[in-house]
């Protein structure tokens, strides 16, 4: 069955510190790719997709991802880390073949912003 | 903006209640989905619905039914709430164009705690 795996529970780095968020999916064909961000209290914010094409792909808020085919990953970025940063994101993959449109998620990854 | 809302913030209901989460979405979206969502397993979908009164089931169903009668809302129910469904419950929609996926919108979440 498809999967998604986000390996880090928890990453804590320094405010002006880059950022790098693993995400690794699990399936034969490539998939729709997303991050999301959740705020505390807060529902899901999309910070970027990937469809197609370019494989480096840029989102709000400063992020990047990119995703690489021969490591079936879509690893999110941030070269400088601002104290608003601190949320949870989440990868999440849409599969077009299986005729369902929902999304699948990671487990997520807590981010902590040190000063 | 796309906007989705849910009809309660946070809930407090006791074991055996019929429990009903409201969620209405301003955009005319086809495609609309029920997660919940627990530390350590992301969020997981219940059930969502391809357009008014369609609706199929997610990965984790069972306990829960859905009503879908205007385009606009989607009701997920709890016919018999049990204290292992405390749990955040996030709505999403999306719109569905020519079989294209987008992203997902969520609204804010329902905090539910059963008693």
């Amino acid at each position: 069955a498809q999967s998604v795996t986000q390996p880090d529970i928890h990453i804590t780095v320094s405010e002006g510190a880059s950022l790098e968020l693993r995400c690794n999916y699990s399936y034969g064909a490539t998939p729709y790719l997303f991050w999301y961000v959740q705020s505390p209290g807060q529902g899901l914010q999309l910070l970027l997709k990937y469809f197609s094409g370019d494989t480096l792909v840029q989102g709000i808020k400063g992020f990047e991802a990119e995703f690489k085919r021969s490591q079936s990953s879509f690893n999110l970025r941030k070269p400088s880390v601002h104290w608003s940063d601190a949320a949870e994101y989440f990868c999440a993959v849409a599969l077009m073949d299986t005729g369902r449109r929902a999304l699948t998620f990671g487990s997520g990854t807590r981010l902590q912003v040190q000063p | 903006d796309v906007k989705v809302t849910q009809s309660s913030r946070y809930l407090v209901k006791r074991t055996g209640e019929k429990v009903f989460l409201e969620c209405v979405q301003d955009m005319d979206h086809e495609n609309m989905f029920w997660y919940r969502q627990d530390p350590g397993l992301g969020l997981r979908l219940i059930y969502f619905s391809y357009d008014v009164k369609m609706k199929e089931k997610g990965d984790i169903p069972e306990g829960y039914s859905v009503s879908r009668e205007k385009k606009e809302r989607f009701s997920l129910i709890l016919e018999s709430a049990s204290t292992n469904q405390t749990s955040m419950y996030l709505c999403a929609s999306r719109p569905l164009a020519g079989g294209l996926v987008y992203e997902q919108y969520f609204g804010p979440g329902t905090r539910l705690t059963v008693t």
